[in-house]
């Protein structure tokens, strides 16, 4: 059975910094791995989704995830943090296996210091 | 935007009254979900409707109910409130049943019950 696992419910970066959000999975086929992002007071919206082909991925508000199958891994990372990047982060996977196909982790809430 | 519409936008309400939540998926789309999020329990998967049929069942109490309608929108109907149940209610909704499709959240509801 596929699992989504996020380190850290909560993680502080400063203004600039790097920001890395960490994510495992367990799944027994192939995966498709997303990270959605939720913004104070409303939905989730996608931020990238890997599904086949190059396994760096980039998405949008120069969000990226490389997702490493030796380490069952799909971190996302962005280069500098910006003030309006402060929000939850949800992984999610999903196969095709079963008839409910999503697993979202538990969230990691981002906090940008000034 | 996603696309996807909620109504109504809050609710609040006493223990033992019957609510209903609606969702009216994007344009096309033949599936949606239903989720339930709140501050104890994070991002829970309640169930799932594709073209008028139920689809997938996750942690969905007996006292819920939903539906989706020939037009494909779909109402959540909960029963015999409970303080507990108080939570954003999100509904999702995807374009069909591949598991490289994405969702696509509406805004929520957010009820209330006192």
């Amino acid at each position: 059975a596929q699992s989504v696992t996020q380190l850290g419910s909560h993680v502080s970066v400063s203004e600039g910094a790097l920001v890395l959000l960490r994510c495992n999975y367990s799944s027994s086929v192939p995966p498709y791995l997303f990270w959605y992002v939720q913004y104070p007071n409303q939905g989730l919206q996608l931020l990238l989704k890997y599904t086949t082909g190059a396994t760096l991925v980039k998405g949008i508000n120069g969000f990226e995830a490389e997702f490493k199958k030796s380490e069952t891994s799909f971190h996302l990372t962005k280069p500098s943090a910006h003030m309006s990047d402060a929000a939850e982060y949800f992984c999610a996977v999903s196969e095709t296996s079963g008839t409910y196909k999503y697993i979202f982790g538990t969230g990691t809430r981002l906090k940008v210091l000034a | 935007d996603s696309g996807v519409t909620q109504t109504p936008k809050h609710l609040i309400t006493a223990t033992g009254q019957r609510v209903t939540l609606r969702c009216s998926p994007r344009s096309g789309d033949l599936s949606v979900y239903w989720y339930q999020q709140s501050l104890d329990q994070g991002l829970q998967f309640l169930i799932q409707y594709y073209n008028g049929e139920e689809r997938a069942k996750g942690n969905i109490l007996e006292r819920f109910s939903a539906q989706q309608f020939p037009d494909l929108h779909s109402e959540l109907n909960l029963s015999s409130l409970e303080l507990g149940d108080s939570a954003l209610y999100f509904c999702a909704s995807e374009s069909g049943l591949a598991a490289y499709n994405e969702q696509f959240f509406g805004p929520g509801t957010r009820l209330t019950v006192l």
